[in-house]
């Protein structure tokens, strides 16, 4: 039981758009920092953007992230049949105390 | 280059403890704090705790306190994190992550180096 909710699923066809929404709260998104990740089947998760919409190196400017309020999202442009996987949002929640990640949304490519 | 190198796959017993390790190389390990994320198959992520690898204070998420704990050896670079009263919930793939970046003490909640998962079953 997550604090943070993103849509089950989204898919697009390659080379299309497609954004994924993490709700939250004011002690979690609305006053903290947002990352994303992507996890590959069967890999670790990889970190995509942190603190909201800063992208480490690596990362390509395909992936966007932004927030809004208590709501973050995520955006995926050009879409890849490489970029299907599962996508975590994840923050700080201080009234828990505690990093919270979101319910994970699987992105497919048609 | 980073990385986090974590010990092998386990089998334990409902009741027995674990305790997995991760080891750090290519950067300052005493500089960022550790995470502890499990993954129960076919599940969604979920955040254990962290250490501050320098000092060797931690914070555990509430569902874990009492069973969880997490230490360090700072002269081999290497996290642990050991959990008792083992039930087959517990069953999952447990990672360690290093914070993205700390300042002034504090570490983000971003994580940006992940080990590659220890699989641990929990059966009788």
């Amino acid at each position: 039981q997550s604090v943070l909710t993103q849509p089950p699923s989204v898919s697009a066809a390659p080379g299309q758009k497609v954004t994924i929404s993490c709700s939250g709260s004011s002690s979690n998104i609305g006053n903290n920092y947002v990352s994303w990740y992507q996890q590959l089947p069967g890999t670790a998760p990889k970190l995509l953007i942190y603190d909201n919409n800063k992208r480490p190196s690596g990362i390509p400017d395909r992936f966007s992230g932004s927030k809004s309020g208590t709501s973050a999202t995520l955006g995926i442009t050009g879409l890849q049949t490489g970029d299907e996987a599962d996508y975590y949002c994840g923050t700080w929640d201080s009234s828990l105390s505690a990093r919270v990640f979101g319910t994970g949304t699987k992105v497919t490519v048609l | 280059q980073v990385q986090l190198v974590q010990s092998g796959a386990e089998v334990k017993k409902p009741g027995a403890s674990m305790k997995v390790s991760c080891k750090a190389s290519g950067y300052t390990f005493t500089s960022y704090d550790i995470n502890w994320v499990r993954q129960a198959t076919g599940q969604g992520l979920e955040w254990m705790g962290w250490m501050n690898p320098n000092s060797g204070n931690t914070g555990y998420a509430q569902k874990f306190q009492g069973r969880v704990t997490m230490t360090r050896n700072t002269s081999i670079s290497t996290a642990y994190m050991e959990l008792s009263s083992l039930r087959s919930e517990d069953t999952a793939v447990y990672y360690c992550a290093k914070a993205r970046y700390c300042t002034g003490g504090t570490c983000s909640s971003s994580m940006d180096v992940w080990g590659k998962g220890t699989t641990v079953t929990v059966s009788s």
